[in-house]
């Protein structure tokens, strides 16, 4: 069982879809996040989860709504994207929201035509 | 904010030979400083990491180094092996405030036979 586990791997999806990634991590950290990986580009911290609160939010296009039920699960509900938000969708936990030894998960490739 | 150059890009090497990997940050109060692994279509993972009392850190064959006057860090890995092909990120922190890891753009390595 890995450490962080994300669903689903791959995802397409049309411009006025609405669909949802899924993160769950079996490392009883205590914060989550959801980074974007474009090609060419440093890793964009998009939101972060610290004991189920929202504690960044990083002028994310409101397009992308991320939710937080408890501890181990993350969610990002995506509605009406655009084609520049095609990328690999990362969920990363760790034991406080400073990013200390976070882990990452295999993460989501996403493409929207 | 902090912001993080990573250099080169991209690097070749034979097997056997070692690779250098370096890193620069701007934020002087960064004091964590991890190196992630990403083959393709995984997730980043953690290899080692450096806090900023120390100056070097060394796990078989692969070392970190840390210029703290500077503001520079590096990875060294020796005896390359095709397994070690894979980009390489690295990433900076202020863990005593409410920032986040920012991550350097990522090296590319390819090890040779």
């Amino acid at each position: 069982e890995t450490g962080v586990t994300q669903t689903p791997r791959h995802l397409v999806m049309g411009m006025t879809n609405k669909k949802s990634l899924k993160c769950e991590q079996h490392l009883g950290h205590n914060a989550m996040y959801w980074y974007k990986q474009s090609a060419k580009k440093p890793l964009e911290l998009m939101f972060v989860y610290s004991l189920e609160e929202r504690v960044e939010n990083n002028s994310v296009p409101s397009r992308f709504s991320p939710e937080c039920p408890n501890s181990s699960h993350l969610f990002l509900h995506l509605h009406t994207l655009q084609p520049e938000d095609s990328a690999l969708y990362l969920c990363a936990s760790s034991q406080g929201w400073t990013g200390l030894r976070a882990f990452f998960g295999q993460g989501t490739r996403l493409t929207v035509v | 904010g902090e912001n993080v150059e990573q250099h080169p890009s991209t690097l070749s090497v034979q097997e056997g030979d070692s690779a250098v990997i370096k890193c620069t940050y701007s934020d002087s109060a960064s004091n964590y400083f991890p190196w992630y692994k990403q083959e393709l279509g995984k997730g980043p993972q953690l290899i080692i990491d450096i806090r900023s009392n120390v100056g070097e850190k060394k796990d078989q064959r692969i070392a970190v180094t840390l210029n703290k006057t500077a503001k520079h860090f590096s990875l060294h890995i020796t005896e390359t092996q095709p397994e070690d092909s894979a980009v390489y990120f690295c990433a900076a922190v202020d863990t005593g405030t409410a920032s986040k890891l920012t991550f350097g753009t990522g090296t590319r390595l390819q090890v040779t036979l």
